[in-house]
């Protein structure tokens, strides 16, 4: 089943304790993407990847590192969580870029309470 | 800055009603517009817009775009229970890869 999945579905964490959530495709998408949810506020890109070893910043970019070292998995990073990272986080990923190709397939959600 | 602005913010229908949900955008060089359904989970794809004047139909919804003024609609007939969810809409700029700018959402209830 073509699907986007991440991990941990749900994380409640401590101030400056460092933490990963992983996201992989089975898709062989081209295009990965980190948002973030916050009510009022709807979806804001935190970075993006374009594929292997290229990524960029999105809108909201401070405070979490990424990498893209193989094509299906784009793991985003909290060095040093901080409670304003309170958020559901999404993975999504696509074919490409540009009008034909720009469907993401969002994963399931990440549930993140920083205290 | 690019923007997008939903509206209304939340509303309450019946089973039965027709619902227009509104999706205006401010975006620097606009490539496209795509309409999301949320409900307890992940955005799951409706539509993609690229065309001014163009209706997208599927089943009960369908969706038009009006690059002139700068906004889509997306329309639900006969609504159902089925059909509560928040419904989001994303404008794609065509000068920063494959980013979407969301709007807020709309969430929609409907009550049997």
């Amino acid at each position: 089943e073509a699907q986007v999945t991440q991990n941990p579905r749900y994380l409640i964490t401590v101030t400056g304790k460092k933490l990963t959530v992983t996201c992989s495709q089975n898709m062989n998408h081209e295009y990965m993407s980190w948002y973030r949810q916050d009510p009022g506020l709807g979806l804001r890109q935190i970075y993006y990847s374009m594929n292997v070893e290229v990524t960029d910043k999105g809108d909201v970019p401070e405070g979490y590192k990424v990498s893209r070292k193989e094509k299906r998995n784009f793991p985003l990073i909290l060095e040093s969580p901080s409670p304003n990272q309170t958020s559901l986080y999404f993975c999504a990923s696509s074919k490409g870029y540009g009008s034909s190709y720009n469907e993401q397939f969002f994963g399931p959600g990440t549930r993140l309470t920083v205290l | 800055e690019d923007k997008v602005v939903q509206s209304p913010l939340s509303l309450v229908v019946h089973e039965g009603d027709t619902v227009t949900l509104n999706c205006s955008y401010e975006v620097t060089n606009f490539r496209s517009l795509l309409w999301y359904k949320q409900e307890k989970k992940a955005p799951t794809f409706l539509f993609m817009l690229t065309s001014s004047g163009i209706e997208k139909k599927s089943g009960r919804l369908s969706s038009i775009l009006d690059k002139k003024e700068l906004f889509s609609i997306l329309n639900i007939t006969a609504t159902q229970t089925g059909d509560s969810a928040v419904y989001l809409c994303a404008v794609e700029p065509i000068l920063y890869g494959n980013k979407l700018v969301f709007g807020a959402g709309t969430i929609l209830r409907v009550k049997s």
